[in-house]
């Protein structure tokens, strides 16, 4: 049972926008940044939005985060291949004083 | 450009104390001040965040894991390590180590299996 609670599937077509949400509580989301990490099959995570809604060098503009009190959303545009991947939004929690994960979100481009 | 790459026994037996390193390569661990990270990812499950080690040696662990969690950093090789006692099955996972506060950086994973 993860600490910030993620759907376990998403899909969309190619083109399109999708979006995937992370809610957490007062004492992690609520106060602090999220960030945003995508695994690609097989491979390691990768930072893919820090901070809410801040992209590291190289990561497209099709990719963009948002937060709203203890919630933050992932939304990614103009959907391709590629973007298959399994997503996971992450914050650091003050009760806890740890980094706490979501579970995780597979996203399949039908 | 800044690397990491995990190392240690990929078979622990139940009981037994895991132990993990991980090498930075290309970049100095004691420059500049960062949280040097340990994360795991159990197969078919979300990530969990093991713990973290600052420059100054300060640490962190999660809380379900911290009586049986020690993080340390060892300057002179350029290498961080995580030791995990008393074992378990369910401990068998993929153990990644991360550089920095958001896990800007991660090493490729390695697999570890709890079995006898």
């Amino acid at each position: 049972q993860s600490v910030l609670t993620q759907p376990p599937s998403a899909s969309g077509t190619p083109g399109q926008r999708v979006t995937i949400s992370c809610s957490g509580s007062i004492s992690n989301i609520g106060n602090n940044t999220v960030n945003w990490y995508q695994q690609l099959p097989g491979t390691a995570p990768k930072l893919l939005i820090y901070s809410n809604n801040q992209r590291p060098s190289g990561v497209p503009d099709r990719f963009s985060g948002s937060k709203s009190g203890t919630s933050a959303s992932l939304a990614i545009s103009g959907l391709q291949s590629e973007d298959e991947a399994d997503y996971s939004c992450a914050a650091w929690d003050h009760s806890l004083t740890g980094v706490v994960f979501g579970g995780g979100t597979k996203l399949t481009v039908l | 450009q800044v690397q990491l790459q995990e190392s240690g026994p990929g078979l622990v037996k139940p009981s037994q104390t895991l132990s993990l390193t991980c090498t930075v390569s290309g970049g100095s661990i004691s420059s500049g001040s960062y949280y040097w990270n340990w994360i795991r990812q159990s197969a078919g499950k979300g990530l969990e965040w093991i713990g973290r080690i600052f420059t100054s040696g300060n640490t962190n662990y999660n809380p379900s894991l911290k009586s049986r969690v020690s993080i340390s950093v060892d300057t002179s090789k350029n290498q961080f390590s995580l030791k995990l006692s008393s074992v378990t099955a369910a401990d068998t996972a993929v153990y990644y180590c991360a550089a920095g506060s958001w896990f800007i950086l991660w090493g490729q994973g390695t697999l570890v299996t709890v079995s006898s």
